[in-house]
């Protein structure tokens, strides 16, 4: 069965590095997302992307975070300057087209934890 | 501020009995509704989605909707001790996709 994968699962760095988050979607769909899910809370939107732009960003997602979809399978985001407050799982899902009734699937994250 | 509310629980069921959660949202342009399992430290697993009036089955799982009351539920039968997660609803806001979650439900079955 198709699932999305993520890179690292864990990733461990020092307040002010940059940091890159990997995705490989599921290979037939067009809609990505990153949401975040800081410990103990809800998991909440950063940003989704479709035809290779950013559609809609949340207030989180400031400059301090891009997206990019570097060829025909990765997914990517990258947090600049990063901040003890970026520590939480990020997580990547995908959605095939076909408009608003398709499900997100949702890859198993990978744990950021700022030092 | 556009919300979707649960109860953070948790809700303690016995073995085989049903297990009922509820979630409540405030966005009336929501369109479509989604029920996903989290157990501890894992991501969102899908269990089901509903976007129609009205109550939708699967398997053990029954979700339902009501516009009107800006509700939706998710019943659990036969509960077994592995549905021992964190349920959470989200509703999808808007066409590109986004996803508005609650802060789930914990739901413990007991032996």
């Amino acid at each position: 069965e198709p699932e999305v994968t993520q890179t690292p699962s864990h990733q461990v760095t020092q307040m002010g590095q940059e940091v890159i988050l990997r995705c490989v979607p599921i290979s037939n769909h067009l809609y990505f997302y990153w949401y975040r899910q800081i410990l103990g809370q809800k998991v909440e939107f950063l940003v989704s992307f479709y035809n290779n732009e950013i559609s809609e960003k949340s207030e989180i997602f400031d400059d301090q975070f891009s997206v990019e979809r570097p060829d025909g399978s990765n997914f990517t985001l990258k947090i600049r300057s990063t901040k003890l407050e970026d520590s939480a799982m990020y997580f990547c899902a995908s959605k095939a087209p076909g408009g608003a009734t398709y499900e997100q699937y949702f890859g198993p994250g990978t744990r950021l934890t700022v030092t | 501020q556009k919300e979707v509310e649960q109860n953070s629980g948790p809700l303690s069921v016995p073995e085989g009995a049903i297990a009922s959660l509820n979630c409540t949202y405030s966005d009336r342009g929501s369109q479509s509704f989604f029920w996903y399992r989290q157990y501890s430290g894992k991501s969102p697993e899908l269990i089901m989605f509903i976007y129609s009036n009205g109550d939708k089955e699967d398997g053990r799982f029954t979700a339902q909707l009501n516009k009107a009351s800006q509700y939706v539920s998710l019943l659990i039968r036969d509960s077994q001790p592995s549905d021992s997660a964190t349920y959470l609803c989200a509703a999808q806001t808007d066409s590109w996709g986004k996803l508005q979650f609650g802060a789930g439900t914990q739901v413990v079955v007991t032996p």
